[in-house]
């Protein structure tokens, strides 16, 4: 049967600090991946994406770095505010079948 | 601009019951995609329309069905529900499908007693 209960990886960081949500992907076929923030009680919102021709994509105070050979993402975000408290998730794509395979989710909590 | 719409946005239901979920995509667009996030994981894909027909679907059993009508809203619906099927039901619009570009709603907070 499947766990119930599970509890998010959790990072915490000092407001104005960077952050780096890391990500495991597990099939070396996907060629594209998104970050996604997810806010309390509100659906995900795109944050970024990157192609798997790429290893680094930035945006704005967001980077996302991928790393092909340890099959491993991860997103930074610079300067990090209370508005980025939220789960984010890292979700890949294999071939064209629009489907998306979302992580597990990372917890991000601002300290003030 | 109003955003993705899902309605109910709570209902609880008990096992073996039928549920439909309903939602409308912004204004525009033309693909809808379901998406079931179970409490503490990520969400999972379960169908895609684009112009009223499926494009993609999930790991679902058959239980799990959805359409999309011809102003682009769309409806998925549950049979005989299990307990296991307690979740967030997510819609995503987006113009053509592509990834990149999905505006997903609040969702819809099922439970199975």
């Amino acid at each position: 049967g499947e766990s119930v209960g599970l509890h998010l990886p959790t990072l915490s960081v000092q407001e104005g600090d960077n952050s780096i949500i890391n990500c495991a992907y597990s099939n070396s076929a996907s060629d594209y991946f998104i970050w996604y923030k997810q806010e309390s009680g509100k659906g995900p919102q795109f944050i970024i994406d990157i192609r798997s021709n790429m290893d680094k994509r930035q945006g704005q105070r967001v980077t996302v770095l991928l790393n092909k050979t340890v099959k491993h993402l991860s997103l930074q975000i610079a300067a990090t505010q209370p508005g980025d408290s939220a789960v984010y998730f890292c979700a890949e794509m294999r071939g064209s079948n629009y489907q998306l395979i979302w992580g597990a989710g990372t917890k991000l909590i601002i300290k003030p | 601009d109003a955003g993705v719409t899902q309605s109910p946005t709570h209902l609880i239901k008990t096992r073996g019951q039928h549920v439909t979920l309903r939602c409308s995509p912004i204004s525009g667009h033309k693909s809808v995609s379901w998406y079931q996030q179970v409490l503490g994981q990520g969400p999972q894909f379960i169908f895609q329309y684009y112009e009223k027909e499926e494009r993609g679907r999930g790991n679902f059993p058959d239980r799990f069905s959805a359409r999309q009508f011809p102003n682009y809203s769309s409806e998925l619906n549950v049979n005989a529900l299990l307990l296991g099927d307690s979740a967030l039901y997510l819609c995503a619009s987006s113009l053509t499908g592509a990834l990149r570009e999905l505006f997903f709603g609040e969702g819809s907070r099922l439970t199975v007693l």
